[in-house]
């Protein structure tokens, strides 16, 4: 079956704009997590989406936001971009029952440059 | 509060030596424990996992790690590195919820 689709791959951007990056989860799976990954704070949880409601959140600023749709795809959103928003972003998809069979699977990531 | 210590952010090993990669947690429940591989420019690949079960885990690729609650550890290893083992590994544990806590990884450079 499909892995975790995440789009676009690529992506530049100039400070103070915004941006929104797409994530399709495996068909089936109701909750999408996303990831920041910098060189200097690793990998960083971002926030979860379970059945379009938001499950969980980091200690990210108000400037990211997300959302998912009816059919588990999820959006997150950086507005006012900023040099150190610099990054991969990366989703996961999960079933979202959690339990003995949890398993997060990630997508390839999206890479950011804020210039 | 949850978090995951990895003990060295590079680690050269020669092929077909044993690689062992270090990871302690703290956790005030529970854990469960991952590993992931992380090629460069990809996303990262479940290799194996610790749910409570079995303390000796085997993952894909001849990896395996051992839960020693004890000693609050999860570390992962192989007994005969191969190229294709260069990559970079991070250690990951889930308490509560779904969200992922992961240590600060570590990148493994295989010489020939």
């Amino acid at each position: 079956k499909a892995g975790v689709t995440q789009t676009p791959r690529y992506l530049i951007k100039t400070r103070g704009q915004q941006v929104t990056l797409s994530c399709s989860p495996i068909s089936g799976h109701r909750s999408v997590s996303w990831y920041q990954q910098t060189p200097g704070q690793g990998l960083q949880f971002l926030f979860e989406y379970f059945s379009e409601t938001q499950r969980n959140k980091g200690n990210f600023p108000g400037r990211f936001s997300g959302r998912q749709f009816s059919n588990s795809r999820s959006e997150m959103n950086v507005s006012t971009l900023e040099l150190g928003d610099s990054a991969l972003y990366l989703c996961a998809s999960s079933s979202g029952t959690g339990g003995l069979n949890f398993e997060a699977f990630f997508g390839q990531g999206t890479r950011l440059t804020v210039v | 509060a949850q978090s995951v210590t990895q003990l060295g952010s590079h680690v050269s090993v020669s092929e077909g030596a044993l690689v062992l990669l270090r990871c302690n947690y703290s956790s005030s429940v529970p854990p469960y424990l991952f590993w992931y591989v992380q090629y460069p420019n990809q996303g990262l690949q479940l290799l194996l996992k610790y749910t409570s079960a079995a303390t000796l885990v085997k993952g894909i690729n001849g990896f395996e790690a051992e839960f020693k609650k004890s000693e609050t550890s999860f570390h992962l290893t192989k007994p005969s590195a191969h190229m294709s083992d260069a990559a970079e590994y991070f250690c990951a544990l889930k308490a509560a919820g779904n969200k992922l806590t992961f240590g600060g990884g570590t990148r493994v450079l295989v010489k020939p």
